[in-house]
């Protein structure tokens, strides 16, 4: 079942913060996201496994919550080149392999 | 190094026909994974490849097939094409772990 991202949709002024939320039915292993700008491939931001480790950009935050089955994405000062669609992936089998459930995304437009 | 690779890039099909879509990992990567992203659905996990076995299967029907070789190179093949089967297929590697996967710039596959 795809885990459920909010919100759908934030606009931004450059500078400000914005969170992006990941849930999901299921026992969560790990969140994986991503962000893809129009037109271009997905890019890696950041994994969060269960336990507390975390692999990802050092400019990027996130925290995972296994109790609530819950990741946050935290974006702070804004830049132009933040904006673009963000997406959760999630690994609810904690096989050690890839079978990711992807949300639907959050789009983040920052403006100037 | 070299980034993931795909071809072709873009293809019509039309309805009924079959299409192979190939892949190109980055070197050193034994794990491939497909996805197959839509307007409507976003990014769905069609299957994973690790050292020429499928690991791991998304909820697809079996006229979606693939396939990997020993230089890790991948393909997938979707046999009696729908209208439906419209979309980007994206293409990611990794080593193989629990690690960021790096996608392909996609094939967009538009079945007439």
């Amino acid at each position: 079942q795809q885990p459920v991202q909010s919100p759908q949709a934030v606009i931004l002024r450059e500078g400000e913060d914005a969170v992006i939320n990941c849930s999901s039915s299921k026992a969560l292993y790990s969140v994986h996201w991503y962000r893809q700008k129009h037109g271009e491939a997905p890019v890696f931001l950041m994994i969060l496994l269960k336990g507390g480790e975390q692999k990802g950009h050092e400019k990027i935050s996130a925290s995972f919550n296994e109790k609530k089955q819950q990741s946050s994405l935290y974006l702070t000062a804004s830049q132009l080149s933040y904006s673009g669609t963000y997406f959760c992936g999630t690994d609810n089998s904690g096989a050690g392999s890839y079978q990711l459930t992807f949300g639907k995304g959050t789009k983040l437009s920052v403006i100037p | 190094k070299a980034g993931v690779t795909q071809t072709p890039r873009y293809l019509i099909k039309t309805r009924g026909q079959q299409v192979t879509l190939s892949c190109s990992p980055i070197s050193g990567h034994r794990s491939v994974s497909w996805y197959q992203q839509t307007p409507g659905q976003g990014l769905q996990f069609l299957f994973e490849y690790f050292s020429e076995t499928q690991r791991n299967k998304g909820n697809f029907p079996g006229r979606f097939s693939g396939r990997q070789f020993s230089n890790s190179r991948s393909e997938m093949n979707v046999s009696t094409l729908e209208l439906g089967d419209s979309a980007l297929y994206l293409c990611a590697s990794s080593f193989g772990g629990v690690d960021e996967q790096y996608f392909g710039p996609g094939t967009r596959l538009t079945v007439t």
